[in-house]
């Protein structure tokens, strides 16, 4: 099983849709929890960090299951400039902080 | 300059190169990283430095040398590379200890090995 696990896509979606992404981590000790989003021949960027409590930012809103070790990321009102492959990553702590990286899911927004 | 570095941006070298990644980072912070990202996989966590020690070495074939002088800057020595280590090489920089605590990526090394 992989150590983190989401749909690769791509999400092809038309502007203004709400498109939701879903990742599975298999390491019950990890302890924080993050989006990156990587647009094409760029570097990771964080999007956002994911709280137990759930977050929101703006159109984004990120949610944990600690329960069933399975994190999602839902985009409101899509923008053609959301287009890009978002990464979900799990990070298990320890004086390494060590992230472990999904394959990312590949999101295009269509006009 | 700002944020990470990287250089060079791109890169080719025959198997029997000698050559080295550079990474600088201007952020203040004390663990740095390698990563490499092939197509069609994950980022790949190769080394991590905190406090310019290394702590992390994930099976990395030793025709990978990293150095970390200070907590600045980090290298990345290659020579005798395969072509399946073509791949884009990302350096990254976070501050120890701080599970929250960003991790922030250079614009990468292209590499591609004849």
């Amino acid at each position: 099983r992989k150590e983190v696990e989401q749909d690769p896509g791509p999400f092809n979606v038309p502007e203004g849709a709400t498109v939701a992404f879903n990742c599975t981590y298999s390491n019950s000790a990890s302890q924080s929890f993050f989006w990156y989003r990587q647009d094409c021949r760029k570097e990771p960027k964080l999007l956002m960090s994911v709280y137990s409590s759930g977050n929101e930012d703006g159109r984004f809103t990120a949610q944990l299951n600690r329960a069933s070790q399975y994190i999602s990321l839902l985009i409101r009102d899509s923008k053609l400039s959301d287009s890009a492959t978002y990464l979900c990553v799990v990070n298990y702590g320890g004086a390494t902080n060590k992230l472990i990286f999904g394959t990312g899911t590949l999101l295009a927004v269509q006009p | 300059e700002t944020g990470v570095t990287q250089t060079p941006r791109h890169l080719v070298m025959g198997m029997t190169n000698k050559k080295s990644l550079k990474c600088e980072q201007h952020l203040g912070h004390n663990a740095m990283y390698w990563y490499k990202q092939s197509a069609k996989k994950p980022l790949e966590l190769m080394f991590v430095y905190s406090l310019e020690e290394r702590v992390e070495n994930n099976s990395v074939p030793s025709r990978f040398s990293p150095e970390c002088p200070n907590s600045s800057h980090l290298f990345l020595h290659l020579h005798t590379l395969q072509p399946e280590d073509s791949a884009l090489y990302l350096c990254a920089s976070s501050h120890r200890d701080r599970d929250f605590d960003e991790q922030f990526f250079g614009p990468g090394t292209r590499l591609t090995v004849l």
